[in-house]
């Protein structure tokens, strides 16, 4: 597609219920990222993949979180056991080149998350 | 640990007028620094991206400075105007990842 799809855009739950977010990163696109942002607060950074390689987990915040990269391409961050304050949105952004690879970095619109 | 911050957190100004929103950050071993544009309710549009050795990026009415010595960057859009009204939010990347800032928050009024 022509730019990030994300899927959900807009997800409401129960707390403790498990969530699956999706993104659709630009074709061609071997860096993908997941940020988080809450209310009030700056970018937080979740997970990074880059092509083939480990994905730098070192910004999720807890166990109850994970994302898989399949293919190189669709990735998806699960969130187990939803609490309240998991409620953010959910961004998702891709790039052409990885680390120092001075691409400009492109966002999705988001997935709007509720837990209730 | 990299913070970013931008000042003013929130701006006004009257439809014609030139913004200046400002950024600072505390490491300067950076790669890049990237301007992006949020909209209420909506992603993050990139604005401008200014490589490490770069001092200056423009596009259009768009024009952004970076002094990597001093851990700053500025924004500069000519001739605002009421499309201009939304959150600007400053990037610094290194290693696998940007850090943001808080955005500056700006209306420009017709």
């Amino acid at each position: 597609g022509a730019g990030v799809s994300q899927s959900p855009s807009n997800k409401v739950t129960e707390k403790g219920k498990d969530v699956e977010l999706r993104c659709d990163p630009i074709s061609g696109h071997t860096a993908l990222y997941w940020y988080r942002q809450s209310l009030g607060q700056g970018l937080e950074f979740l997970i990074y993949f880059q092509g083939n390689s480990a994905p730098d987990k070192s910004g999720l915040p807890s166990d109850r979180f994970s994302a898989e990269r399949t293919g190189g391409s669709v990735s998806t961050l699960t969130i187990q056991r939803t609490q309240q304050e998991d409620s953010a949105v959910y961004l998702c952004a891709s790039s052409l080149g990885g680390v120092g690879s001075g691409n400009t970095i492109y966002f999705g619109e988001g997935s709007w998350l509720t837990v209730v | 640990k990299q913070e970013v911050t931008q000042i003013p957190a929130a701006l006004s100004v009257p439809e014609g007028e030139n913004l200046v929103l400002n950024c600072s950050f505390t490491d300067s071993a950076i790669y890049n620094l990237q301007w992006f544009r949020q909209d209420p309710g909506k992603g993050l549009t990139s604005l401008l991206l200014i490589q490490s050795s770069q001092r200056e990026q423009t596009s259009g009415r768009l024009n952004a400075s970076l002094d990597k010595s001093s851990g700053r960057s500025t924004l500069y859009i000519a001739a605002s105007q009421p499309g201009d009204s939304a959150t600007y939010l400053c990037a610094v990347r290194r290693g696998n990842r940007l850090a943001f800032g808080k955005g500056n928050q700006v209306v420009v009024i017709p």
